[in-house]
């Protein structure tokens, strides 16, 4: 069974630009989480989605933050224009149920912005 | 607020010898408890977690943590560190219930062995 995958693993873009990560989860799984981690800081929430649902964006940071997870498979989270502090890892995780189950996470997406 | 602490940022030890890393969390209730690990070029891996029962909990490649209500700890321990054990851990906890979903994460403690 394929783990969780991301797209790209490194991506360096210039400030105002536009940068899509992709998250392909388990197959099954019907709950899929973004993470983000700054560099020194905790890893940090950002969304929930249920299926194609968004059950918590509680974390996104603003509206340059957009996520989309259409058929409720793959998700995409795009962000524009991207602006320095957004450089960290960008992690997706999967679960087949809620908190209950074990949630698994791709290797992340290092997002630098200069 | 909801938080979790790591007070360690970085921890040093000898090959064979035993570990402990700290954990402490701010939450209205138990939450589920989890320990997870990230090996440089990986994801994250969970270690183990705690959901209710036993206060002892064990997970895989040989650690154990225990659950301490009276101090909000979830502290994870090995008897005898392997090199390969160097890696960043991260404690998190996540909601019961209707909430659960989200992890919160402690600000990760890296570990290195040495020879």
């Amino acid at each position: 069974e394929a783990g969780v995958t991301q797209f790209p693993s490194h991506s360096v873009i210039e400030k105002g630009q536009t940068v899509t990560l992709r998250c392909d989860p388990i197959s099954g799984h019907d709950n899929l989480y973004w993470y983000r981690r700054v560099m020194g800081k905790e890893i940090k929430f950002l969304l929930h989605f249920v299926k194609e649902s968004k059950q918590d964006e509680s974390g996104m940071p603003n509206n340059r933050f957009l996520a989309e997870r259409t058929g409720g498979t793959y998700s995409t989270l795009k962000v524009q224009p991207a602006e320095l502090e957004d450089s960290g890892v960008y992690f997706c995780a999967s679960s087949r149920n809620r908190v209950t189950t074990e949630a698994f996470f791709g290797q992340g997406t290092r997002l630098t912005v200069v | 607020a909801q938080s979790v602490t790591q007070p360690d940022i970085h921890i040093t030890v000898s090959e064979g010898a035993s570990l402990e890393l700290r954990c402490n969390y701010s939450y209205g209730a138990t939450p589920y408890l989890f320990w997870y690990v990230q090996s440089p070029g990986q994801g994250l891996q969970l270690l183990l977690k705690y959901f209710s029962g036993d206060t002892l909990v064990q997970g895989i490649k040989g650690f154990e943590a225990e659950f301490k209500r009276s101090q909000s700890s979830f502290n994870l321990r090995k008897p005898s560190v392997h090199w390969s054990d160097a890696a960043e851990y991260f404690c998190a906890v996540g909601a019961r219930g209707n909430q659960g979903g989200k992890l919160i994460f402690g600000q990760g403690t890296e570990l290195s062995v040495k020879p």
